[in-house]
């Protein structure tokens, strides 16, 4: 069984529409998770990460953290053709800063 | 802005061949990461430096080697290609803080080993 499980799609969905991707875990030490977009041919860039458990809010972008569950997952509101890329998730434990595990990524199309 | 650069964006080489990606970044980082990113299987990380000629094995270190003799430059040495290292390799860079510090990741160097 992997660490982080994440459906790698892909999803499509009408412009306008909201998005929800999520990540499941086994790991209970994980403490930070991440979430990071990759655009086809270039690198993943970070959205955004949260410590343990909550939201996180950034503009049009939402994080939630389950750590009951060992669930996370990212929102994407008002979605926009732009917001089209791999979205994958991340996530290490408090002490480990060189061991992030990523999961496989989902592969979001936004259709104007 | 943080800036990692992957020297080559495309590579094609043979089977045997001793190949090198190189990586460089602009942030002064302590930490440097080589990952290989394949379809289904995320991103695996093959080696870290956390200083200049510093290095530590990751998750598939096997047929790779790394060196950094600079701070500022970290490269991945494939010591006898095989078609299966045919991949995505990233590179990224972190600041060696406590607490959580984020990777930055440069654009990737696609290599196919024919």
């Amino acid at each position: 069984q992997k660490e982080v499980e994440q459906d790698p799609g892909p999803l499509s969905v009408p412009e306008g529409a909201i998005v929800s991707l999520n990540c499941t875990y086994s790991n209970s030490a994980f403490q930070y998770f991440m979430w990071y977009r990759q655009y086809s041919r270039k690198g993943p860039e970070l959205l955004m990460y949260t410590y343990s458990s909550g939201n996180k809010e950034d503009g049009r972008f939402t994080a939630q953290v389950d750590k009951s569950s060992k669930y996370i997952s990212l929102f994407i509101r008002d979605s926009q053709p732009s917001d089209s890329a791999t979205y994958l998730c991340a996530m290490r434990t408090y002490s480990s800063a060189s061991k992030i595990i990523f999961g496989s990524g989902t592969r979001l199309s936004i259709r104007p | 802005d943080v800036k990692v650069t992957q020297s080559s964006r495309y590579l094609v080489k043979r089977t045997g061949e001793k190949v090198f990606l190189e990586c460089v970044q602009d942030m002064d980082h302590e930490n440097m990461f080589w990952y290989r990113q394949d379809p289904g299987l995320g991103l695996r990380l093959i080696y870290f430096s956390y200083d200049v000629k510093m290095k530590e094995k990751g998750d598939i270190p096997e047929g790779y080697s790394v060196s950094r003799e600079k701070k500022e430059r970290f490269s991945l040495i494939l010591e006898s290609a095989s078609t299966n290292q045919t991949s995505m390799y990233l590179c990224a860079s972190s600041p060696g803080e406590q607490g959580y510090q984020p990777q930055h990741f440069g654009d990737g160097t696609r290599l196919s080993i024919l």
